[in-house]
């Protein structure tokens, strides 16, 4: 079964560094998704990606973050510059158009700020 | 942003008995609602949905209720099974394609053999 799958599972940075987490969406999706989980939080929407442009972003998305699709494969969030308050899961979803609501998970990425 | 909310942190069942999970949510213009199920060091994994227009959906041992007038959606699994053991999100989105999941706190279930 098709599946997402994301690159490192765990992250460990020095603030004020970038990083980039990679996610590989299942092929025939369209729609693209940067989530995050801060450790006893909700999940938090962060992006979504359409087209090669970002469809919505929310408050927490701001000039620090990037998302890229540099092939037809890949789809990548980077944080220029990391904070403490960064660290978190990070996963990447995707969904197929007209199949409904659902969207697919990756397994996600630990992002841990020192 | 309290628009979806799961106000039990915990549920315990035992094996072959029904689990209810319950969700709320605030905003009358969601247009689906989701669960997801999640264990430890791994994604969330979708489990079944239910669109707005509708107040039953059904998939083997897992159905979703959705009361519109109170705002208010049910999962049950009936049989419980232990490897039901984990984590359920309830998920909300609005109309349209691409649109972003808006996620209660989960409720960890333990189904006990």
């Amino acid at each position: 079964e098709p599946e997402v799958t994301q690159t490192p599972s765990h992250q460990v940075t020095q603030m004020g560094q970038e990083v980039i987490l990679r996610c590989v969406p299942i092929s025939n999706h369209l729609y693209f998704y940067w989530y995050r989980q801060i450790l006893g939080q909700k999940v938090e929407f962060l992006v979504s990606f359409y087209n090669n442009e970002i469809s919505e972003k929310s408050e927490i998305f701001d000039d620090q973050f990037s998302v890229e699709r540099p092939d037809g494969s890949n789809f990548t969030l980077k944080i220029r510059s990391t904070k403490l308050e960064d660290s978190a899961m990070y996963f990447c979803a995707s969904s197929a158009p007209g199949q409904g609501p659902e969207q697919f998970f990756g397994p996600g990425t630990r992002l841990t700020v020192l | 942003d309290q628009q979806v909310k799961q106000n039990s942190p915990s549920l315990s069942v035992q094996e072959g008995r029904i689990s209810i999970l319950n969700c709320d949510y605030t905003n009358s213009m969601f247009d689906y609602f989701l669960w997801y199920k999640k264990y430890p060091a791994e994604g969330p994994t979708f489990l079944i949905s239910i669109s707005s227009i509708k107040d039953k959906n059904e998939d083997g041992r897992f159905t979703v209720f959705l009361n519109k007038s109170a705002k208010h959606l049910s999962l049950h699994i009936v049989p419980s099974q232990p490897g039901d053991s984990a984590v359920y999100f309830c998920a909300a989105s609005l109309a349209g394609n691409n649109r972003k999941l808006i996620w209660g706190l989960g409720t960890s279930l333990a189904v006990n053999p």
